[in-house]
């Protein structure tokens, strides 16, 4: 169990770039998770897959954003046209379907800096 | 939509003292889950305890324990013998059960463990 991998750790760029994450989950796991942490405060729920079907999305994802997990393993999310407040630390997690009780395992996060 | 409330932003505690995190949270939902993840500096989020809302004895592992009353929608997490290592910030967070299981979290607690 490698746990719950992100890439890149960190990611700057200028305001109006286009910018793309990767999240490779837990291998048993058919579920995955995007949240965004803004400092100080707590994560909040983005969007999450089962598999390759992207399930919900929250009013919080943008047209600007969009997530893929075309094989139901690893994960990419993408923001184009970037803005300030896109600056926060995005965190991906896994877990298994086969119970409610399942917790979610999280990974290091990709901490987003807009110049 | 649930709410999940935490409104010490930060707290101390001396080592080897105990310690108590509050968090309240609303819902309209009968039966759910309840969590406290610890995200030490610069880490990934780690799950600390869960406890499922149809349970009435209150969840324990090792040193850390919560205090769950239902009626009230209050979930505390206590902190026995504090270590050191305790230090990060904790996060209460909400999941209702078979439907994504996304989970909705509080705005965290930054508690610091002092020699």
């Amino acid at each position: 169990d490698t746990g719950v991998s992100q890439d890149p750790r960190h990611k700057i760029t200028k305001r109006g770039q286009n910018v793309t994450f990767r999240c490779d989950p837990i291998s048993e796991h058919n579920r995955l998770y995007w949240y965004r942490q803004t400092l100080g405060q707590g994560p909040e729920f983005l969007t999450y897959f089962q598999n390759e079907a992207q399930l919900e999305k929250s009013r919080l994802l943008s047209d600007r954003f969009s997530a893929e997990r075309p094989k139901g393993s690893f994960s990419t999310l993408e923001i184009q046209r970037t803005e300030q407040g896109d600056s926060a630390m995005y965190l991906c997690a896994s877990s298994h379907s086969d119970s409610n009780n399942q917790p979610q395992h999280f990974g290091d996060g990709t901490r987003l800096s807009i110049l | 939509a649930q709410t999940v409330t935490q409104s010490q932003p930060e707290m101390s505690v001396q080592e080897a003292e105990t310690v108590t995190l509050s968090c309240t949270y609303d819902t309209s939902e009968n039966n759910y889950y309840l969590f406290w993840y610890k995200q030490p500096p610069s880490r990934q989020m780690i799950l600390v305890i869960r406890q499922e809302a149809y349970k009435q004895q209150n969840a324990t592992e090792n040193r850390f324990s919560v205090n769950f009353q239902k009626a009230a929608k209050s979930f505390s997490l206590k902190i026995s013998d504090s270590q050191l290592g305790d230090t990060a910030m904790y996060f209460c967070a909400f999941m209702k059960p078979n439907a994504g299981n996304m989970l909705t979290f509080g705005g965290g607690t930054r508690l610091m463990v002092k020699p």
